[in-house]
This record gives C-alpha cells, sequence and structure tokens, in this order.
C-alpha cells in the first residue's frame, strides 16, 4: 500500500493567516494526490485534483503543489470557513490511501 | 447537479451483514467509477472499494475478503455488502462518484453521499 503522511496533524492559525500542509506519499505518484476539506459532520469535499487544479467554486486561496512523493496544500488569507479537517488521498494505485488528516483550528 | 443518497439500517449486530444502498441522480452509474468510503468515528478516512462503469470491481485487500459492492443500472442504484461485522466496522459509510480517466488512475471523488453511520452493537 501507498502510504500517505500528513504535518503537522493540527495546526492553530489566525484568520488572515497563510498555512502551509504537507502530503508524502511512501512512493513516487505523479501528480495523482487529491485535497479534501471536511467539516464537522459533513462529507468531504474536493478542493483540489492532480496535485494544483482548483476544481469550480473553489476559493484561488487555495494552492495546491507537488509532484512525486511531495505535496503541499497552502491557504492564503485565512476565512473563518476554512477552519476544518483537510485530508490528502492518492490514487495512483489500489488501494486507494489517505493521509491520517490536519485539524486547522482557530 | 450529481446527488449521491446512501440508505440501510443504522444497526447491525455483531457477525452479521452490513448492507447498505446509494441511490444516483443526475448521472448514469453506467459511467464513471464509484467508490465506497467509510470514516469511524473521530477517524479517518478508508476506501472501501468500486465498481467501475463496465461493472467490474476492486476492492481494498484489508476488506476484499467480506466486501461486495454491486449495481442495479435500471434502477441507478449502487449497493455495498460487508459480512461477519464487528465493532470496527462501527463507521459513517459514503457512496463517492469518482472523477478522472476511464482508467481508474489519477481519479478524484466528487461529489460525496452525505454519508450514514452504521453501529455494530448487540
Amino acid at each position: 500500500d501507498i502510504q500517505m503522511t500528513q504535518s503537522p496533524s493540527s495546526l492553530s492559525a489566525s484568520v488572515g493567516d497563510t498555512v502551509t500542509i504537507t502530503c508524502r506519499a511512501s512512493q513516487y505518484i505523479i501528480n495523482y494526490l487529491n485535497w479534501y476539506q471536511q467539516k464537522p459532520g459533513k462529507a468531504p469535499k474536493l478542493l483540489i485534483s492532480a496535485a494544483s487544479n482548483l476544481p469550480a467554486g473553489v476559493p484561488s486561496r487555495f494552492i495546491g503543489s507537488g509532484s512525486g512523493t511531495h505535496f503541499t496544500l497552502t491557504i492564503s488569507s485565512l476565512q473563518p470557513d476554512d477552519f476544518a479537517t483537510y485530508y490528502c488521498q492518492q490514487s495512483y494505485g489500489t488501494p486507494i490511501t489517505f493521509g491520517q488528516g490536519t485539524r486547522l483550528e482557530i | 447537479q450529481v446527488q449521491l443518497q446512501e440508505s440501510g439500517p443504522g444497526l447491525v449486530k455483531p457477525s452479521e451483514t452490513l448492507s447498505l444502498s446509494c441511490t444516483v441522480s443526475g448521472a448514469s452509474i453506467s459511467s464513471y467509477f464509484w467508490s465506497w468510503i467509510r470514516q469511524p468515528p473521530g477517524k479517518g478516512l478508508e476506501w472501501i472499494g468500486y465498481i467501475s462503469y463496465s461493472g467490474s470491481s476492486n476492492f481494498n485487500p484489508s476488506l476484499r475478503s467480506r466486501v461486495t459492492i454491486s449495481r442495479d443500472t435500471s434502477k441507478n442504484q449502487l449497493s455495498l455488502t460487508l459480512t461477519s461485522v464487528t465493532a470496527a466496522d462501527t463507521a459513517v459509510y459514503y457512496c463517492v462518484r469518482e472523477e478522472g480517466s476511464s482508467s481508474g488512475f489519477g481519479n478524484w471523488f466528487d461529489p460525496w453521499g452525505q454519508g450514514t453511520l452504521v453501529t455494530v452493537s448487540s
């Protein structure tokens, strides 16, 4: 299985801050890396596909980058609605695997 | 707009079989890949498996011996069956569409159903 390791596991920040979450894959996954945002009691929501593509409706303050084994999600100018848990996910091989999650707190 | 709605019993006894359905609207299940993903309370996400547009399936090896994913194209419904459940199978179960390539590689999950909580307890 491809192991996905996120860091940090939790993060405290303030409105207006810029934060970066890292996701490392245990093997090369090209750019087959997606990011999701999950709020309490809700299903995850696609945030970024293929390492850096923003789906329609996702604010441009969310920036994904990376390739190979090292990926980052940067959120600039944090808004109150951004405080949630973020997951990375690889789709290079099965079983599809997720990172353990990063909880972004105020 | 594609919508997915999971349904099924919220409580299953240990050693019994968990059965869930997912009704899809706004897209044909004969297109795309369709996955089931679960999330134990307070924990992370685990991919269970998928069924493809052609009806082929692939499962997480950790669950393969107990899982079946099937479809009813006339009803545009997906089904998940998990046998011999234990408390470790207590989770919110999500039905999800995969988007991306027809090969299944490089895909992403969008949209997600709202999820349904299944508790395994006597």
